[in-house]
């Protein structure tokens, strides 16, 4: 069955540090691939999404994230992480054989520390 | 921009009621989601709509049903509320051939279950 990783459960980093979150995923087919954001009391957010092409991707709020098939990893950075980044943060996994279905992971809870 | 509206951001009920959760999205989108959200496990699917009257079971839909009269309003129903099921309920919703490209989140409703 397929399944999504995230195994920091939780991680503080300094304002203005460089942040990576690990997601991994265990998926028999080309899988798609998000990452999603949530703020306090909020719902979540789409940061940034990979469906095909170029492995690199960009999203909003100066995040990116890196496709390695070889290792099964989506894993999320930014260069400098300011104290609004401070959220939970979701790697969700789909593909077209598993329909309309997401597969989402437990979540990293992210603390900046001024 | 999107707008994806829960009736209420929190709820008490007692064991053995019967909860409505509803959803009502105004972007036309077919397609509409009910998740539970708790901590360490992530986001689970619980139903799916693809269009009015339509269902289907997601990863987790014992004790719950859904209905979808009107393609902008979603509900999830309790039919006898547990203790098990206090979570935070996330609802969502996709655009047509689109069905995980991109989910807009409802705030989310705290349900506890005394």
């Amino acid at each position: 069955a397929q399944s999504v990783t995230q195994p920091d459960i939780h991680i503080t980093v300094s304002e203005g540090a460089s942040l990576e979150l690990r997601c991994n995923y265990s998926y028999g087919a080309t899988p798609y691939l998000f990452w999603y954001v949530q703020s306090p009391g909020q719902g979540l957010q789409l940061l940034l999404k990979y469906f095909s092409g170029d492995t690199l991707v960009q999203g909003i709020k100066g995040f990116e994230a890196e496709f390695k098939r070889s290792q099964s990893s989506f894993n999320l950075r930014k260069p400098s992480v300011h104290w609004s980044d401070a959220a939970e943060y979701f790697c969700a996994v789909g593909a077209l054989e598993y329909g309309n279905k997401l597969v989402f992971g437990a979540g990293t809870i992210l603390r900046v520390k001024s | 921009d999107v707008k994806v509206t829960q009736s209420s951001r929190y709820l008490v009920k007692r064991t053995g009621e019967k909860v409505f959760l509803e959803c009502v999205q105004d972007m036309d989108h077919e397609n509409m989601f009910w998740y539970r959200q708790d901590p360490g496990l992530g986001l689970r699917l619980i139903y799916f709509s693809y269009d009015v009257k339509m269902k289907e079971k997601g990863d987790i839909p014992e004790g719950y049903s859904v209905s979808r009269e009107k393609k902008e309003r979603f509900s999830l129903i309790l039919e006898s509320a547990s203790t098990n099921q206090t979570s935070m309920y996330l609802c969502a919703s996709s655009e047509p051939g689109q069905g995980y490209e991109k989910l807009f989140f409802g705030s989310g409703t705290q349900l506890s279950v005394l």
